[in-house]
């Protein structure tokens, strides 16, 4: 059984342009996250999502970024625009439907450098 | 909100054991989680508490006192491999979670 999928690892984007990253969950998991880490800094909850479905975007910035996990495919963080301070590692996460223990599982993140 | 307070770094020796604390303020509360992360890796779980009291796997035992809203790690017969980033996390609702800035644990010979 596969782990939590991330792509790119590494991307590199000039300011302005656009980074999608994408997360593809452990098979069966229906609940994906997405957290920001700044170097040195803890993970920053930034999206709760279920297929076809955002159930919190409390952590979300309110401009520039959005996320997906359509019916299809895999889940999208999307940011446009990109500034220097969107640097940073994007981990995405996923848990089963109904976990007893809270785990997440995490894909091994993908780091953005902005330009 | 929610806020979660762990010490930056702590060292300690191989074979030693070590205690990370972690209090916690938040707005609702279902369980404290432990996670570790080692330097350029994924964070993994290591333990997850719901009620009052000490969980143990393995080397690794996790306790919670929700009245106190305190939970600590505690690491024992440590290992160089241990040396590694840890982090509590509080889940205050649905299946977010919410994670201190961790601990930086360094284990010297």
């Amino acid at each position: 059984n596969a782990g939590v999928m991330q792509n790119p690892r590494h991307l590199v984007r000039r300011r302005g342009q656009e980074a999608r990253l994408r997360c593809s969950p452990m098979k069966g998991h229906s609940h994906v996250y997405w957290y920001r880490q700044l170097p040195e800094e803890g993970l920053k909850f930034m999206v709760y999502l279920q297929k076809e479905n955002i159930i919190d975007e409390s952590g979300m910035p309110k401009e520039r970024f959005s996320a997906e996990f359509p019916k299809e495919g895999p889940s999208i963080l999307r940011i446009q625009q990109v500034v220097r301070g969107d640097s940073a590692a994007y981990f995405c996460a996923s848990s089963p439907v109904a976990g007893t223990n809270n785990e997440q599982f995490f894909g091994p993140g993908t780091r953005l450098t902005v330009l | 909100g929610q806020s979660l307070e762990q010490p930056s770094e702590v060292t300690a020796v191989e074979g030693a054991i070590v205690q990370i604390n972690c209090t916690y303020q938040t707005s609702g509360f279902y369980g404290l989680s432990w996670y570790q992360q080692h330097d350029g890796g994924a964070p993994t779980f290591l333990s997850y508490n719901a009620l009052d009291g000490l969980e143990e796997t393995g080397r690794f035992s996790s306790f919670l006192s929700r009245s106190d809203s305190y939970g600590y790690l505690l690491l024992q017969e440590l290992q160089m491999k241990d040396s590694a980033s840890y982090f509590c996390a509080v889940s205050a609702g649905a299946n977010n979670l919410f994670f201190g800035t961790g601990t930086r644990l360094t284990v010297i010979p």
